[in-house]
């Protein structure tokens, strides 16, 4: 079985622009979550859509936007790029739908690093 | 905010040494996730606990639940270079698998 994809595996950018970022999920899974990680601040949560629907939304501006298709498929959006926005994008998938969340573990991507010049 | 805060930062041993790293918070949570993260990758998760005073080992590696299900610890016994990595704690709430709390992380290195 295939991981989770994450495409491009670099990117360098300007302050001011807007970028996208890929996720293609496990297959199977249908709850697709965003994490951001940075030296300073970690891993955080940025949101999670399950069956094309935003489920969980972490606190970040609202220049950070996200959609699923169809087909699981996610893709993360940064508009009006500040220099603060660069860093590790992680992206997850998982089966879980509800109950215990033991059997249904985070898969990570191996993220998207941005730098913002 | 940080919630979690993990213990030490960093840790650099020799082979064949034991650590504990260790993960605190002020906040219950109902799961407690440990991943290891290694460079240029993404985490990878180790171990999923969810009730208090929980056990779980996993050859070398033993983990912990508080029994309050604040608090988390990792123990590794003979380490290896092979375990040399970003250590990170993770809490969950009841309701949701995907949105967790990440610790501040423990990176290890061990040496031959």
């Amino acid at each position: 079985k295939a991981g989770v994809t994450q495409t491009p595996r670099y990117l360098i950018k300007t302050r001011g622009q807007q970028v996208t970022l890929s996720c293609s999920p496990i297959s199977g899974h249908r709850s697709v979550s965003w994490y951001q990680q940075t030296p300073g601040q970690g891993l955080q949560f940025l949101f999670e859509y399950f069956s094309e629907t935003q489920r969980n939304k972490g606190n970040f501006p609202g220049r950070f936007s996200g959609r699923q298709f169809s087909n699981s498929r996610s893709e993360m959006n940064v508009s009006t790029l500040e220099l603060g926005d660069s860093a590790l994008y992680l992206c997850a998938s998982s089966s879980w739908d509800r109950g215990y969340v033991g059997n249904s573990p985070l898969h990570f991507g191996n993220g998207t690093r941005l730098t913002v010049t | 905010t940080q919630l979690l805060e993990q213990s030490p930062q960093f840790l650099s041993i020799q082979e064949g040494e034991n650590l504990t790293v260790y993960c605190n918070s002020s906040s219950v949570f109902s799961s407690l996730q440990w991943y290891r993260q290694e460079p240029g990758e993404g985490p990878v998760l180790l171990v999923t606990v969810v009730t208090g005073g929980e056990v779980k080992k996993l050859k070398r590696l033993t983990f912990q639940f508080g029994d309050a299900r604040k608090d988390s610890s990792l123990h590794i016994t003979a380490a290896q270079p092979g375990d040399t990595g970003l250590y990170l704690c993770a809490g969950g709430r009841a309701g949701t698998a995907s949105k967790l709390t990440f610790g501040t992380g423990t990176r290890l290195q061990v040496t031959l």
